[in-house]
């Protein structure tokens, strides 16, 4: 069974610039998440989505944070603009009907 | 919400058991979870336990739940160099959505 795939992989942009993610949730799965985590802290989650619909977003910052995940399956999360302590490692996770979350293996951002 | 606290940093030598701990504050959380960070990689789910229950092994994990406290626990015993890693605790509610500690580094000293 494939894994999350997230690209890229590192992501290096300028403080103003924009900047988008892609995640490929493991097939199947409903639920897909996610978390932006910060050199040294734990995961912290962004967005839930159920399918196609947003189940929570109240920790995006919606002013310059957005996601969507279209058809259900795919999901980008975009910064615009960015700034510097946007930089973090973000994660992708998804998950079907069971307890366990599938990790993806993130996308490092720099913001300089 | 939910907040979970960890210690920092925890060192010890290859053959010893390893005691992760850590403490959370929100006493709805329908399970908790372990999960395992490697470098560059992505978290690996190692074990959860419901609340319901106070002791949870797997193989060479066991995992604590102290409900009073709130106080969980994760045991590896024989712990290996490629135990090396860091270690997160999370709760978990009805939405799923996961409330993660800041990690535990592991360091398996040969």
């Amino acid at each position: 069974e494939a894994g999350v795939a997230q690209s890229p992989r590192y992501k290096i942009i300028e403080k103003r610039q924009s900047v988008a993610f892609w995640c490929n949730p493991i097939s199947g799965h409903a639920t897909l998440y996610w978390y932006q985590q910060i050199l040294g802290q734990g995961p912290k989650l962004l967005i839930q989505f159920q399918n196609n619909g947003v189940v929570d977003d109240s920790q995006l910052p919606k002013d310059r944070f957005s996601a969507e995940r279209l058809k259900g399956v795919d999901s980008t999360l975009k910064i615009q603009p960015a700034k510097l302590e946007d930089s973090a490692v973000y994660l992708c996770a998804s998950s079907s009907e069971g307890l366990e979350q599938f990790f993806g293996p993130g996308t490092r951002l720099t913001v300089l | 919400g939910e907040d979970v606290e960890q210690s920092l940093f925890l060192s010890v030598r290859e053959g010893d058991s390893s005691v992760i701990n850590c403490t959370y504050t929100d006493s709805s959380s329908t399970y908790l979870y372990w999960y395992k960070q490697e470098p560059g990689a992505g978290l690996q789910l190692l074990t959860y336990i419901f609340s319901n229950m106070d002791m949870k092994q797997d193989q060479r994990l066991t995992v604590l739940l102290n409900k009073k406290d709130k106080h969980l626990s994760l045991r590896i015993a024989d712990t290996q160099t490629g135990d090396s890693a860091i270690y997160f605790c999370a709760g978990g509610g009805s939405a799923r959505q996961l409330t993660f500690g800041s990690g535990t580094q592991l360091t398996v000293l040969p």
